[in-house]
């Protein structure tokens, strides 16, 4: 099983602060990289799929970058607020099942506070 | 919107028992998958289809199997449910290459 790891494992931030995640993978076995997030009580759900190394995504106050070479990719939030409080999950796609089959790291665990 | 159903959101089975998990995606993606999720272990993949009765292992598919007869439906087979299954299951769906729609998840105890 190949081994992705995000860090930190979990941040307290308070409300307004910028933020910001790491996920690593060993880059000999991945070409791209997936980013949920997953809230409690509800089901993950994808924030982006990134594809090119060098890829940078943004979704309101939420970036990514993509580093297929080095093997990481960054996650940013901007002026973070208590509904972004969520798990964030990487999950590079793999070189076997036709690039569909992702392996999560074990994610970063956000708490967002007033 | 994709929905992703799944057929129990609890439920709780005795050691021994054969044990069916339902998942019935609407939006003809051809991918399905079934992950459990344990605490610092994060999402596992057990099994993956990428069309009707065609499946891959995933990381973890000792002592599961599946089933997808139709292009919507796939099912995770517990033969013997052991306590070391009592876990969140997870199942997932997409198109090929792209992003993983979620159902709302099955928490399974055996006991």
């Amino acid at each position: 099983i190949l081994n992705v790891e995000q860090s930190p494992q979990s941040l307290h931030v308070q409300e307004g602060d910028s933020t910001n995640f790491t996920c690593s993978f060993p880059s000999s076995n991945f070409y791209a990289l997936h980013w949920y997030r997953w809230e409690t009580a509800k089901s993950p759900e994808a924030l982006f799929v990134m594809t090119l190394n060098g890829d940078e995504k943004k979704k309101g106050r939420i970036s990514a970058t993509l580093n297929t070479k080095e093997g990481y990719s960054y996650l940013y939030i901007k002026g973070s607020q208590p509904e972004d409080s969520a798990t964030y999950l990487c999950a590079p796609p793999g070189l076997t099942g036709g690039g569909n089959k992702l392996t999560f790291g074990t994610g970063t665990q956000l708490k967002v506070e007033l | 919107d994709v929905k992703v159903t799944q057929s129990s959101r609890y439920l709780v089975k005795r050691t021994g028992e054969k044990v069916f998990l339902e998942c019935v995606q609407d939006m003809d993606h051809e991918n399905m998958f079934w992950y459990r999720q344990d605490p610092g272990l994060g999402l596992r993949l057990i099994y993956f289809s990428y069309d009707v009765k065609m499946k891959e292992k995933g990381d973890i598919p000792e002592g599961y199997s599946v089933s997808r007869e139709k292009k919507e439906r796939f099912s995770l087979i517990l033969e013997s449910a052991s306590t070391n299954q009592t876990s969140m299951y997870l199942c997932a769906s997409s198109i090929v290459r792209s992003e993983q729609y979620f159902g709302p998840g099955t928490r399974l105890t055996v006991t």
